[in-house]
């Protein structure tokens, strides 16, 4: 079954914990992508990456962190979480960037930063 | 650059009532258009897209949209809603040349199916 798979579902952590949350595609996409989602503000992208080893700032990077060592895999790291931080976060791929192709999301990953 | 705007946050309709959401866009190129609708609980799911080959474009779940390129809208409707279809919607925008410019979504909608 295609899919974007992302762990953990839900956490909660302290300010200041490092933390990663994997996302995984099964679909051989070169476009890979992290939103987060707050009320109010729709979906606001974090980081894209066009393939392997090319990330890209979106919209909302500060604080965050990613890498695209593997087709398949693209973890977003918060290195010295905060909690305006606390939000929900998708991870999303498509075969290319823009264009007619629909983006594949993964069912979220909701952050609690205390 | 391009923005999607989606009037209404909420809207309430009753079972079996038309169901119409509201998007409008702004682009620089012609737009590629896509409907995301979003269930308790889970991601994003595509329910139609745009792209260019026909104005009125039908998807998932008896929904339908229609692109009005003189109004740069892509309204949203279903002529008779179901209580499974209460969830978040979306509407998003991308540019037709491909080049490095993203996915751009509104600020969503929530749609709740009065019994």
């Amino acid at each position: 079954e295609a899919q974007v798979t992302q762990n953990p579902r839900y956490l909660i952590t302290v300010t200041g914990k490092k933390l990663t949350v994997t996302c995984s595609q099964n679909m051989n996409h070169e476009y890979m992508s992290w939103y987060r989602q707050d009320p109010g503000l729709g979906l606001r992208q974090i980081y894209y990456s066009m393939n392997v080893e090319v990330t890209d700032k979106g919209d909302v990077p500060e604080g965050y962190k990613v890498s695209r060592k593997e087709k398949r895999n693209f973890p977003l790291i918060l290195e010295s979480p905060s909690p305006n931080q606390t939000s929900l976060y998708f991870c999303a791929s498509s075969l290319v960037i823009g264009g007619n192709q629909p983006q594949h999301f993964g069912d979220g990953t909701r952050l609690s930063i205390l | 650059a391009q923005s999607v705007t989606q009037l209404g946050s909420h809207v309430s309709v009753s079972e079996g009532a038309l169901v119409l959401l509201r998007c409008n866009y702004s682009s620089s190129v012609p737009p590629y258009l896509f409907w995301y609708v979003q269930y308790p609980n889970q991601g994003l799911q595509l329910l139609l897209k745009y792209t260019s080959a026909a104005t009125l474009v039908k998807g998932i779940n008896g929904f339908e949209a229609e692109f009005k390129k003189s109004e740069t809208s892509f309204h949203l409707t279903k002529p008779s809603a179901h209580m499974s279809d209460a969830a978040e919607y979306f509407c998003a925008v991308s540019p037709s040349n491909f080049g490095n410019e993203k996915l751009t979504f509104g600020t969503g909608t929530r749609l709740t199916i009065i019994p």
